[in-house]
């Protein structure tokens, strides 16, 4: 069966540098939600986006910004990156937001140096 | 505020040992709840849930009863083995509106011994 696929799975990036995280949902999942995990903490969540709005906001930084597109992949874009920013982040989809559960990706590795 | 609160770790236990992960949340009105696992190096993978009062959620030999009245989810398994090593997340969710996003507890390392 298809599921949520990240790319890239690892990234390195230098302080105050940009970075872009994508995310493909499994087919016919109109909602994507994105999670960040810091080392041996819990997921928090950022933000989600319903068909091509966004539906909640989290814990997002105003440094990044996220949109899903009409193919219903979402991107999240991080500017200025800080050491703390390092963490897994997770993509998760669900086909409505209504009583379902969501399905998680990978995550990409982010590593700030 | 919405939240959970699950025992703390690592648990170590034995192989074929009985396991229990205590999990309990605070939300208003009455949420579906989740036990996520996530292995080492991978991505969190669903467990288990229940959306309502008394549900029972069951999934490869874990389960856990959803109980309103002492707004507990507790994860059971009766003879853990090496294989289930691993972090487990307890989690809440609201669906409906603008809502839908989960709220996990601090996780709970597993560690089983053969």
């Amino acid at each position: 069966a298809a599921g949520v696929i990240q790319s890239p799975r690892h990234l390195i990036k230098e302080k105050r540098e940009t970075a872009t995280l994508k995310c493909y949902p499994i087919p016919r999942h109109d909602t994507v939600y994105w999670y960040q995990q810091g080392p041996g903490q819990d997921p928090q969540f950022l933000i989600s986006f319903y068909e091509k709005m966004q539906s909640d906001k989290g814990s997002i930084p105003d440094r990044f910004s996220a949109q899903q597109f009409s193919d219903y992949h979402s991107e999240l874009n991080m500017s200025s990156l800080e050491l703390g920013d390092s963490a897994l982040y997770f993509c998760a989809s669900s086909p409505a937001v209504v009583y379902n559960e969501q399905f998680f990706g990978p995550g990409t590795r982010l590593t700030v140096l | 505020g919405n939240s959970v609160t699950q025992m703390e770790g690592p648990v170590t236990l034995s192989e074929e040992a009985f396991l229990t992960i205590n999990c309990t949340y605070t939300a208003t009105g009455y949420p579906s709840l989740f036990w996520y696992v996530q292995y080492p190096g991978e991505g969190l993978q669903l467990l288990l849930k229940a959306t309502k009062a008394d549900d029972k959620g069951s999934n490869k030999g874990f389960e856990a009863t959803y109980r309103k009245e002492t707004t507990s989810f507790h994860l059971e398994k009766g003879s853990v083995q090496v294989s289930d090593s691993a972090v487990y997340f307890c989690a809440l969710c609201y669906y409906g509106g603008s809502q839908g996003n989960l709220i996990f507890g601090k996780g709970t390392k597993l560690s089983v011994k053969p």
